[in-house]
């Protein structure tokens, strides 16, 4: 039962223009979000997080909006960079972390 | 270099074989955590450390798995009797504290059974 859910495998992006990666969560109980960033042959790491009490958190080019009521996160990035190509993985934490199945995005230049 | 270090970077073993994978957390990190990530799929958590003992592992898949940690710093997954579906990335994370600590990955072990 996947608690935390990236509906879609790839995202391909022109560079420049806004990249939006969205994650859908099912369990109310999640109370703080993170996304993270993952080239290939390396691990994941740390992009961005919020706190459930906030509904948005920026930090440079990364936006990352929560919308509690539908339960749903997204990471807008603007504007997409060659270099954000890599998996993005959006993870939600209650006790522990679960993780979604990642989102591939593509910036083509 | 002061991040996770994980070996053996790759390891391709034959079916029915135990293998040893072993994560070297960030020092004075005291959470440690072992996720599996399929092709497809995303982090599959298998186990969590908070210095040596494991308050949860409830990931872990079957009995083939098991994972120990010494001195609040190594830690070691062992697979035994590998399965062909055991072969996956196996990420290793450390947190200051756990809970939502943000959490440090290594680059992983690729485990491929033949």
């Amino acid at each position: 039962d996947q608690q935390v859910k990236q509906n879609s495998p790839s995202l391909s992006v022109q560079e420049g223009r806004i990249s939006i990666l969205n994650c859908d969560y099912t369990n109310s109980m999640f109370d703080y979000f993170l996304w993270y960033k993952k080239y290939p042959a390396e691990g994941p790491t740390f992009l961005i997080s919020i706190s459930s009490i906030k509904d948005k958190n920026e930090d440079g080019r990364f936006t990352v909006f929560l919308n509690k009521s539908a339960k749903h996160l997204s990471l807008h990035i603007v504007p997409s960079q060659p270099g954000d190509s890599a998996v993005y993985f959006c993870a939600s934490v209650f006790n522990k972390f679960y993780f979604g199945s990642g989102t591939k995005l593509n910036v083509k230049p | 270099g002061a991040g996770v270090s994980q070996s053996p970077s790759n390891k391709v073993t034959e079916k029915g074989k135990d293998v040893e994978l072993r994560c070297d957390p960030i020092s004075g990190h005291t959470a440690l955590y072992w996720y599996r990530q399929s092709l497809g799929q995303g982090l599959e958590f298998l186990i969590y450390f908070q210095g040596n003992s494991a308050p949860d592992k409830s990931g872990l898949p079957s009995d083939r798995f098991s994972a120990e940690r010494t001195g609040g710093s190594v830690s070691t997954l062992t697979i035994q009797r590998t399965q062909q579906e055991d072969s996956a990335v196996y990420l290793c994370a450390s947190s200051a504290g756990g809970g939502r600590e943000t959490q440090y990955f290594g680059p992983g072990t690729r485990l491929l059974v033949l």
